[in-house]
């Protein structure tokens, strides 16, 4: 059975830092592996999709890499900024399902 | 191009009662998801569609809930007779399908309480 961990649960950083957050799954038998985003009381918007045959994805100030043999993957976030505060969710298709972690509480201090 | 849409946003209701959740997906995406997300937690499946077939439903609690997508278009979410433990946020969500690994799109999700 997947399972999926995101490390750490919470972050607080100052506004300008750059950060990584990090997922871990237990099968790499993944056809595909998604970050999102998830603002207090609001849906999931996907931010970065990375195939299982990619390393890496970027949008923005957003890079995510994958590593499938190892079962990990990281979120990098650069010069973050205030409006970056949300939880973020790691997920992974090993089918038609996706497997979420438990997500990354970030916030950025003005 | 209008995102997957979701209604009620709220619904607070008193344990023993129906309720009833309605998504209209991504016009094209033949594959409709619904998820619970639980407080803390990462949403887990509870079925998914492939236009009006039901072809995953393992994790849906089939005594008290129910789901159908007429027409492979709409779909809706029953749970009948609620308990308190079905407090949480139901998400829908869509894909083109066809494939397996298509990237998912989420609706705004409903927030369900049971008092």
């Amino acid at each position: 059975k997947q399972e999926v961990t995101q490390i750490p649960a919470a972050l607080s950083v100052p506004e300008g830092e750059n950060l990584v957050l990090n997922c871990s799954f237990t099968d790499s038998a993944i056809y595909n592996l998604q970050w999102f985003r998830q603002d207090p009381g609001k849906g999931l918007t996907s931010l970065l999709l990375i195939q299982s045959s990619q390393r890496e994805q970027t949008s923005g100030r957003l890079n995510a890499s994958l590593d499938k043999s190892s079962g990990r993957s990281t979120l990098y976030i650069a010069a973050s900024q205030p409006g970056d505060s949300a939880t973020y969710l790691c997920a992974v298709s090993g089918s038609e399902k996706l497997v979420f972690g438990k997500g990354t509480k970030l916030t950025v201090n003005p | 191009e209008a995102g997957v849409v979701q209604s009620p946003r709220y619904k607070i209701i008193e344990k023993k009662q129906p309720v009833a959740f309605w998504c209209n997906p991504i016009s094209g995406h033949n594959t409709l998801y619904w998820y619970r997300q639980n407080l803390g937690q990462g949403p887990e499946l509870l079925i998914r569609y492939e236009n009006e077939e039901a072809v995953d439903d393992s994790q849906l609690p089939k005594d008290r809930f129910s789901a159908e997508r007429l027409k492979g278009v709409d779909s809706t979410l029953k749970i009948q007779p609620a308990e308190l433990g079905d407090s949480a946020v139901y998400l829908c969500a869509s894909s083109l399908g066809g494939r397996a690994g298509n990237e998912q799109f989420f609706g705004p999700g409903t927030r369900l309480t049971v008092l």
